[in-house]
């Protein structure tokens, strides 16, 4: 039972280009949503997160859209560098219930 | 240093054998939780617990166990009923609600099968 689908799997971006990973979810009781950029032979970090009182949140070159009547949000990677070559993974969660959801990630590749 | 600690970084399994796997965090987290990675599938709930002496099964419970008989440890064991033990495991803590809630991973313990 997938609550949370992550489109691509993988991601071929060259240096300096935008990076987009998209995420749609179900369950409408969700309203906490995380990424995180897991890098090889680690463990997951919280990269950026959103709740659905507002559309954007930015934070460096990392931004989440979110759109709530669609059901659906996204990250963006301005400027990728090849130090983001990592693995993504979006996430959901309800206020008060302990279980976080995470998509399938998607593995970024950025070539110079 | 604060964190989550994983051990051992690998481990492998004989058939038919029980392994624990261990977590330990110094963040003085009430939650804890452990996820099973394989590629492609992401990260799956196998077990969590919300406070010291309480666990919940998550998504793929069978074939594992855990205790948290402190509010520090978290360990799980990967019994011989699971078939399919090859995979990337992550312990992680949860931060208390609100605007700063966040997952804290350890660095994760490969297990494979002999």
């Amino acid at each position: 039972q997938q609550q949370v689908k992550q489109s691509p799997q993988s991601l071929i971006v060259q240096k300096g280009g935008i990076s987009i990973i998209n995420c749609a979810y179900e369950n409408t009781a969700f309203d906490y949503f995380p990424w995180y950029q897991q890098f090889p032979g680690k463990g997951p970090a919280l990269l950026i997160a959103i709740r659905p009182d507002v559309s954007e949140k930015k934070e460096g070159r990392f931004t989440i859209s979110f759109n709530k009547s669609a059901k659906q949000f996204s990250l963006h990677i301005m400027d990728s560098q090849p130090g983001d070559s990592a693995t993504y993974f979006c996430a959901a969660s309800t206020a008060g219930y302990q279980k976080v959801t995470f998509g399938t990630g998607t593995k970024l590749q950025v070539i110079p | 240093d604060g964190g989550i600690t994983q051990s051992p970084k690998y481990l492998f399994r004989k058939e038919g054998q029980n392994v624990t796997l261990s977590c330990e965090q110094n963040l003085n987290h009430d939650a804890m939780y452990w996820y099973r990675q394989d590629p492609g599938q992401g990260l799956r709930l196998i077990y969590y617990s919300q406070i010291v002496n309480d666990f919940q099964k998550g998504d793929i419970a069978e074939g594992y166990s855990v205790s948290r008989e402190k509010k520090e440890s978290f360990p799980l064991t990967v019994t011989s009923a699971q078939k399919n033990p090859t995979a990337f495991y992550l312990c992680a803590s949860r931060s208390p609600g609100g605007s700063n809630e966040k997952l804290f991973f350890g660095s994760g313990t490969q297990l494979s099968v002999l």
